[in-house]
């Protein structure tokens, strides 16, 4: 069975710090993928990255910047320089190949971003 | 470019009444979802859909009935509405075939429905 914690409910940060938001999974598949969505307060969900298991390369987008390791099962986001706008409740998600139909969700961290 | 749609977006009931929610999306995805969104539960799966004339039971199934008649639509209906169905409604949906498979989904904009 699949399983995605994201252990930290709320973080809140003050413009221009770092912050982290943590994505541990759970799987027994070899091949699967792994998603990160962001919920801004005005409800919509929107899609940030996929990454499958066969690519452990970090990759950087602007200010945002994801750590998948393996080894730890992790898939960590980064923001750098944090800005209001970075408010939101973030979703990190699990979909095990073979053609896989639900992904599993974690319960999100809400990030607050004061100014 | 409308992506998925989801009808109504607010929508007020008295305990015992019945509804239909509808999600339209134009982008011709096999695969469609219904999830609720509750407060601290993050997006629990109510049923999801990998076809036409297909549907299939998630997390939360109880109190809820789909239908999918048309590939492009997926209906959540609540036959008697209940308090504990007070929630915000998301409607998905993703490609599903061989070297599309395990895209990400694509969200609708989100129903509010408070059942009183």
């Amino acid at each position: 069975a699949q399983k995605v914690t994201q252990a930290q409910t709320e973080i809140s940060v003050v413009e221009k710090e770092d912050v982290t938001l943590d994505c541990v999974y759970e799987t027994r598949d070899t091949t699967y993928y792994l998603f990160w969505y962001k919920q801004p307060p005005s409800g919509e969900l929107v899609f940030l990255i996929r990454r499958n298991s066969f690519d452990e390369q970090n990759e950087i987008s602007g200010r945002y910047s994801w750590n998948f390791q393996k080894s730890t099962s992790s898939f960590n986001f980064t923001i750098t320089a944090s800005q209001v706008v970075d408010s939101a409740v973030y979703f990190c998600a699990l979909s095990e190949g073979g053609g896989s139909y639900i992904p599993t969700f974690g319960r999100g961290t809400s990030l607050i971003v004061h100014p | 470019n409308a992506g998925v749609t989801q009808t109504p977006k607010f929508r007020v009931l008295k305990t015992g009444q019945s509804m239909t929610l509808l999600c339209a999306q134009d982008m011709n995805h096999e695969y469609m979802y219904w999830y609720r969104q509750d407060p601290g539960m993050g997006l629990r799966l109510i049923h999801y859909s990998v076809g036409e004339g297909t549907t299939a039971k998630g997390e939360v199934p109880d109190g809820y009935n789909v239908s999918r008649l048309k590939k492009q639509n997926f209906l959540l209906g609540l036959e008697s509405a209940a308090p504990s169905q007070t929630s915000v409604y998301f409607c998905a949906s993703r490609s599903g075939t061989g070297m599309y498979s395990n895209q990400p989904q694509h969200f609708g904009d989100g129903t509010r429905l408070s059942i009183l």
